[in-house]
């Protein structure tokens, strides 16, 4: 069965560093998606990106962070500078068409020390 | 603003049914979602609604909505043990054509006991 995978599934970086969280969508799927969960918290919706653009980012998807689709399979989000509070299970989902099910990875654990 | 809120806990013996609650403010709703997390995996979609359904039934689950209330549940029949998790309902709502995101509960958990 296709699925989303993520990679890595923990990253350790120390404050300030750049990050990169890498996701492969699934082959047939158009809407690309990164998600957020601090630990105990909602999960929490960050940025969608559908024809090589962002099409939709909430709040917390500020100068800090930006995606890629560098290739024709990959799906990246890039923190730049990373803050403790950035610490958080990051979720990458895929969905073959606007409002309809997304599928979601198995997340990257970010630790920021 | 949007708010989908749920029970935070749930337990129930082994071979009963559980029903997990949900409700949700923006009755702009398109699809809603139940999703299961197991300790330390990632988000699993367990099944879907439209919003202009009333019920769906999928095996063991029967996802009921009404959309008058708001409110969404998930029954899951004959737990198993195998069933603790913590189970997310979720939101999709059309902005008028942009894309919509999920807009997620804190998540119930369920135990089961045998």
């Amino acid at each position: 069965e296709p699925e989303v995978t993520q990679t890595p599934s923990h990253q350790v970086t120390q404050m300030g560093q750049e990050v990169i969280l890498r996701c492969v969508p699934i082959s047939n799927h158009l809407y690309f998606y990164w998600y957020r969960q601090i630990l105990g918290q909602k999960v929490e919706f960050l940025v969608s990106f559908y024809n090589n653009e962002i099409s939709e980012k909430s709040e917390i998807f500020d100068d800090q962070f930006s995606v890629e689709r560098p290739d024709g399979s990959n799906f990246t989000l890039k923190i730049r500078s990373t803050k403790l509070e950035d610490s958080a299970m990051y979720f990458c989902a895929s969905s073959e068409a606007q409002l309809t099910e997304a599928f979601f990875g198995q997340g990257t654990r970010l630790t920021v020390v | 603003g949007e708010d989908v809120e749920q029970s935070l806990f749930l337990s129930v013996r082994e071979g009963d049914s559980s029903v997990i609650n949900c409700t949700y403010t923006d009755s702009s709703s398109t699809y809603l979602y139940w999703y299961k997390q197991e300790p330390g995996a990632g988000l699993q979609l367990l099944t879907y609604i439209f919003s202009n359904m009333d019920m769906k039934q999928d095996q063991r689950l029967t996802v009921l909505l009404n959309k008058k209330d708001k409110h969404l549940s998930l029954r899951i029949a004959d737990t198993q043990t195998g069933d603790s998790a913590i189970y997310f309902c979720a939101e999709s709502i059309d902005y008028g054509g942009s894309q919509g995101n999920l807009i997620f509960g804190k998540g119930t958990k369920l135990s089961v006991k045998p």
